[in-house]
């Protein structure tokens, strides 16, 4: 069955540090591939998403995610971190292709993020 | 700007209430989905609809039902609510594909007392 395991279930970085938020997969086959950010109280927002090609993805609020077939990874960074930044981040899968799980994301259990000033 | 709206943002119910919630999206989606969020347990699908008046359930259906009369709207139904249906529930949609992934409501924080 298809996971998705984020390791870190909480992350403190210091604002102006950068960061990276690990996430590894569990598929059939290269699924899309997505990473989520849920201010407090609110719903989740899509920050990026990979389907083929460059393996390195831009994303909205300067973040960016490079997925690593080898090592069924799509880990997001983020060169300095701001304190808006802090919230809980989370990634996610999808087929690409039929079966159960058609038209549903898997996602990890998610990483909280604590922005020191 | 397309969104899913959520109609309450905080829901305080009693015990036994038969409680609705709902979900109404404007993007044309076929796919739309309840889940519910508890601390440490990230989000867990209750229930997904792939059409009109089609509908799957999730990991979690127990306790819950849905409707989904018209395509934009999607209702999530507490028949008896209880203490540990207390939670954040937070409803999205997609196209058939999930190739854009998900676009999620502002979520309903519900407090059954």
């Amino acid at each position: 069955a298809q996971s998705v395991t984020q390791p870190d279930i909480h992350i403190t970085v210091s604002e102006g540090a950068s960061l990276e938020l690990r996430c590894n997969y569990s598929y059939g086959a290269t699924p899309y591939l997505f990473w989520y950010v849920q201010s407090p109280g609110q719903g989740l927002q899509l920050l990026l998403k990979y389907f083929s090609g460059d393996t390195l993805v831009q994303g909205i609020k300067g973040f960016e995610a490079e997925f690593k077939r080898s090592q069924s990874s799509f880990n997001l960074r983020k060169p300095s971190v701001h304190w808006s930044d802090a919230a809980e981040y989370f990634c996610a899968v999808g087929p690409r292709a039929g079966g159960t799980s058609y038209g549903k994301l898997t996602f990890g259990q998610g990483t909280i993020l604590t922005v020191h000033p | 700007d397309v969104k899913v709206t959520q109609s309450s943002r905080y829901l305080v119910k009693r015990t036994g209430e038969k409680v609705f919630l709902e979900c109404v999206q404007d993007m044309d989606h076929e796919n739309m989905f309840w889940y519910r969020q508890d601390p440490g347990l990230g989000l867990r699908l209750i229930y997904f609809s792939y059409d009109v008046k089609m509908k799957e359930k999730g990991d979690i259906p127990e306790g819950y039902s849905v409707s989904r009369e018209k395509k934009e709207r999607f209702s999530l139904i507490l028949e008896s609510a209880s203490t540990n249906q207390t939670s954040m529930y937070l409803c999205a949609s997609s196209l058939p594909t999930v190739s854009y992934g998900y676009t999620f409501g502002s979520g309903t924080r519900l407090t059954v007392v």
